[in-house]
C-alpha cells in the first residue's frame, strides 16, 4: 500500500484555462475527499464519493469545479476557466467506511493561476 | 454543525522546552477528534485521534492530546520540542461521512 497519491503536484496555469488533477486512494478504502487549502488557512472540504457515487458537495464548489471517480477507484478534479482566486493547494484523502474515522491524505497538488 | 478553534496562529518554544498547542471544538454529537501536522508543500499526516474510551490518547512522534468534554477542548502537547518538530498542525472535528473540519492552524516554530 503506497497511500494516497495525487498528481501532478505543481501545477502553473493562465487564467482562463481548463486543469484536471487526479488522486489514487488507498486501494481498500471506498471514500475518497477533496479538500482545498488556500494561504494560512486549513483544509476546507469541497466534495466526497463513497464508491462511484459523489454524495456531497460544499458550496465552495461552483459550477466551474467538477469531480468525478468512475468505477470507484482513481477520481478527478477538473476546473474550467481557471480564476486567480483557484489559486490553492488541492488536498486529496480517502478513509474507509468506518463512520468518521481518520482520513488519509496525499501530498496534495498546488495550483497557481497566473 | 461542527466547528474547531485554534487558539494563537504562531507558537515559539526553545528545543527542549514543552509544546502546547490549544484547540477548542464545537460539535453537535459526541466528538471524534484529529490532530495531523504538515511540514511544508506537503499533505497532512495524522498525529493522533480521539474517538472513544480513554482520555488521554498518545500519538506518534511523542506527541498527545487530552479530551476534556467539560472544556470542549482537545489541546496537544510534547514534553520536549524537537528541531524537527517545526511545522503547521491542524485540529479537526469528524462529521458524518468521516468529513472533517479544520481549525487555521497553529505555526510551531522551534528556536536553539
Amino acid at each position: 500500500d503506497t497511500g494516497v497519491s495525487q498528481n501532478p503536484r505543481h501545477k502553473i496555469t493562465k487564467r482562463g484555462q481548463n486543469v484536471t488533477f487526479r488522486c489514487d486512494p488507498i486501494s481498500e478504502h471506498n471514500r475518497l475527499y477533496w479538500y482545498r487549502q488556500t494561504l494560512g488557512q486549513g483544509p476546507e472540504f469541497l466534495t466526497y464519493f463513497q464508491n462511484e457515487a459523489q454524495l456531497e458537495k460544499s458550496r465552495l464548489l461552483s459550477d466551474r469545479f467538477s469531480a468525478e471517480r468512475p468505477k470507484g477507484s482513481f477520481s478527478t478534479l477538473e476546473i474550467q476557466r481557471t480564476e486567480q482566486g483557484d489559486s490553492a493547494m488541492y488536498l486529496c484523502a480517502s478513509s474507509s467506511r468506518t463512520e468518521r474515522t481518520e482520513a488519509f491524505f496525499g501530498q496534495g497538488t498546488r495550483l497557481t493561476v497566473v | 454543525a461542527q466547528s474547531v478553534t485554534q487558539l494563537g496562529s504562531h507558537v515559539s518554544v526553545s528545543e527542549g522546552a514543552l509544546v502546547l498547542l490549544r484547540c477548542n471544538y464545537s460539535s453537535s454529537v459526541p466528538p471524534y477528534l484529529f490532530w495531523y501536522v504538515q511540514y511544508p508543500n506537503q499533505g497532512l499526516q495524522l498525529l493522533l485521534k480521539y474517538t472513544t474510551g480513554a482520555t488521554l490518547v498518545k500519538g506518534i512522534n511523542g506527541f498527545e492530546a487530552e479530551f476534556k468534554k467539560s472544556e470542549t477542548s482537545f489541546h496537544l502537547t510534547k514534553p520536549s520540542a524537537h528541531m524537527s518538530d517545526a511545522a503547521e498542525y491542524f485540529c479537526a472535528v469528524a462529521g458524518t461521512a468521516s468529513k472533517l473540519t479544520f481549525g487555521t492552524g497553529t505555526r510551531l516554530q522551534v528556536t536553539l
